[in-house]
């Protein structure tokens, strides 16, 4: 059975502050790695997506990949209360269709003001 | 750009009822899904179409699901007879069809079952 865990949190950070989002996967296949953003009672959005070990960064958000590890995190710089939700972390289902996602349950995030 | 239509946004039905979701994906979107999201879980994968094929449907319960992509644009999910257990939100979601294409999701479909 291929898992996705992470932290269900709540996850509670000062506005401002640096959040750290972690998840690690069992498929050590998976080559595609996703964080979706979910507001409560809304439907998932992409945030970034990451294939290379090492970091990749897009404005507030920087992904970072260790496959050795099997390893993914999300920080969000400079937190605010607008980031307040859950974020999913998603890993290719290695050896299924095309664009198979594997889903972890979601961290909830929680910026303080 | 529109995006992922789906109707109806919230059911409720008694068990062993018929219920049926429907679902428009964003135009020239090839690849279609469906998720099922109970609360405090992630989204769980219950069928993939590529145009109007099936390429994955390993987690749909068979035995009372059903789903169809007709012409390769809109799609249907049917749950006949329900249960307690699918009680939660079904989500559709389209994209292009390659691994790192981006899947966009429809409002989903809270379904309770009584």
């Amino acid at each position: 059975q291929k898992e996705v865990e992470q932290n269900s949190g709540p996850l509670s950070v000062p506005e401002g502050a640096i959040a750290s989002l972690n998840c690690t996967y069992s498929d050590r296949g998976s080559q595609s790695f996703f964080w979706y953003r979910q507001y409560s009672g809304k439907s998932p959005e992409l945030i970034m997506f990451i294939y290379s070990n090492g970091d990749k960064e897009d404005g507030r958000f920087t992904a970072q990949l260790n496959k050795a590890s099997q390893y993914v995190s999300l920080l969000i710089r400079d937190s605010q209360p607008s980031d307040s939700a859950t974020y999913l972390c998603a890993v290719e289902n290695y050896g299924g269709s095309q664009g198979n996602l594997i889903f972890g349950k979601g961290t909830k995030l929680s910026v303080k003001p | 750009e529109a995006g992922v239509a789906q109707s109806p946004r919230y059911k409720i039905i008694e068990k062993r009822q018929s219920v049926a979701f429907w679902c428009n994906p964003i135009s020239g979107h090839a690849t279609l899904y469906w998720y099922q999201q109970i609360l405090g879980q992630g989204p769980k994968l219950l069928i993939q179409f590529q145009n109007n094929g099936v390429v994955d449907d390993s987690q749909l319960p068979k035995d009372r699901f059903s789903a169809e992509r007709l012409k390769g644009v809109d799609s249907t999910l049917k749950i006949q007879p329900a249960k307690l257990e699918d009680s939660a939100v079904y989500l559709c979601a389209s994209s292009l069809g390659g691994t790192s294409d981006e899947q966009f999701f429809g409002p989903g479909t809270r379904l309770t079952v009584l």
